[in-house]
């Protein structure tokens, strides 16, 4: 399996436009989180799916943030418009979920480094 | 309100030492507890998890402990090798849950 795919690597854009970050989970995994990386916070939760289902969004900064999850190998983190603060790495990890809690193991992407000029 | 600590300074250390990072939570009643390693440019690679009614687990060089009295992880890593520089990051799920919430991860350089 190739792993967590995310794309863009690296993502360089002007405030007020929109980013798109893109997801591809391990297949059969069922769970999708989107986290959020800077120094000053570390890693913060930003939303997550069971079987494409938005559970928590409760991470999400603020209403120019959101996710979809259109099918179970594609999820998108979609920022608009974006702004300075939003430049952080952002990863994208997913699960399977078994019996409802296994050991819970986190497989991440490489992330996707947003700079926001 | 729930924190998780991990010391924000670099851990330094000698080759062939043992590298021992600590990771202590607070207002957390944690089912289990994981650790992960992080590389610079890359996402974190889980390690190892530890039960709330497991005091030590072992996997080849590291080694993990965990105290629900002192709400404290140690995580040990023997016969350190340069190659095992990199930032490690503890994560707490609360019973219940599947879902981690991560400390900030302490840095560890091993010299050669």
């Amino acid at each position: 399996d190739a792993g967590v795919i995310q794309s863009p690597r690296h993502e360089v854009t002007e405030m007020g436009q929109e980013v798109t970050l893109r997801c591809k989970p391990i297949s059969g995994h069922n769970s999708l989180f989107w986290y959020r990386q800077t120094m000053m916070r570390g890693l913060e939760l930003l939303i997550y799916f069971n079987n494409n289902v938005p559970i928590d969004d409760s991470g999400m900064p603020e209403d120019r943030f959101s996710a979809k999850m259109p099918n179970a190998s594609f999820s998108t983190l979609k920022i608009q418009p974006s702004e300075p603060r939003d430049s952080a790495v952002y990863f994208c990890a997913s699960v399977p979920l078994t019996g409802g809690q296994g050991t819970g193991e986190l497989f991440f992407g490489e992330g996707s480094r947003l700079t926001v000029l | 309100s729930q924190k998780i600590e991990q010391n924000s300074e670099a851990l330094n250390i000698q080759e062939g030492k043992t590298a021992t990072l600590t990771c202590n939570y607070t207002n957390y009643s944690p089912a289990y507890l994981q650790w992960y390693r992080q590389d610079p440019g890359r996402g974190p690679v889980f390690l190892l998890l530890i039960r709330e009614n497991e005091k030590e687990k072992r996997k080849e060089r590291l080694k993990v402990t965990f105290d629900t009295t002192l709400k404290q992880s140690l995580f040990h890593i023997t016969a350190s090798q340069p190659a095992d520089s990199a930032t490690y990051l503890c994560a707490l799920v609360a019973g219940g849950s599947y879902i981690p919430t991560f400390g900030r991860g302490t840095s560890l350089i091993v010299h050669p």
